[in-house]
């Protein structure tokens, strides 16, 4: 079956500006994550929903971020006033039940200018 | 604090080598150990799923281990090829649905 996908796939915007990145998990999967990849920096957690609650949203860097997640499916990741320092790579991952494996999208690479 | 630690960072083989990737982990309270590829510019692929109260799982020529007291992981890698040329990450969870907690990767490189 499909497996989890992401859009865009690239975003280059100017700092300043809002983005919206776009998480579509494995259908019937409950939990979703968001992960963050940027050089040097290794993986970092994010938030994690359950449904459509957010029960772990420890890893957000800053008031700027904030997640949502809608039906128990869709999620949108949104970055409110980019800096330079958000370029990186966002990732997101579902699995069927907490605890169990994670399956990762292909990413959103995002280069704020 | 729980972290994951992968040495080497790099790692040169020869085709038709068997090798062993290593990842450490602080905590031995682990819930379970994911092993992920990660091919260049791509996303992450799972590889194996150990949990806590297992010692190792096998897919294919891929072998992953698990010692809670010691904490270590090692991914055992047989008869390598050039396809399997990719950065490798483990991760860990310590309670079940709480974030991955992943190491740096080690990026092997096999060469025909």
């Amino acid at each position: 079956g499909a497996g989890v996908s992401q859009s865009p796939s690239n975003k280059v915007t100017e700092k300043g500006k809002d983005v919206e990145l776009r998480c579509d998990p494995i259908s019937g999967h409950t939990a979703l994550y968001w992960y963050r990849q940027s050089l040097g920096q290794g993986l970092e957690f994010l938030i994690y929903f359950q449904g459509n609650s957010a029960p772990d949203k420890s890893g957000l860097p800053s008031d700027r971020f904030s997640a949502e997640r809608t039906g128990g499916s869709v999620s949108t990741l949104t970055i409110q006033r980019t800096q330079q320092e958000d370029s990186a790579v966002y990732l997101c991952a579902s699995s069927l039940a907490r605890g169990e494996t994670q399956y990762f999208g292909p990413g959103t690479r995002l280069l704020v200018l | 604090k729980q972290e994951v630690t992968q040495i080497p960072a790099a790692l040169s083989v020869p085709e038709g080598e068997n090798l062993v990737l290593n990842c450490s982990f602080t905590d031995s309270a682990i819930y379970n150990l994911q092993w992920f590829r990660q091919d260049p510019g791509k996303g992450l692929t799972s590889l194996l799923l150990i949990q806590s109260s297992q010692r190792e799982q096998t897919s294919g020529r891929l072998n992953a281990s698990l010692d809670k007291s010691s904490g270590r992981s090692t991914l055992y890698i047989a008869a390598s090829q050039p396809g399997d040329s990719a950065t490798y990450l483990c991760a860990g969870m310590w309670q079940a649905g709480t974030a991955l907690i992943f190491g740096k990767g080690t990026t092997l490189s096999v060469s025909s």
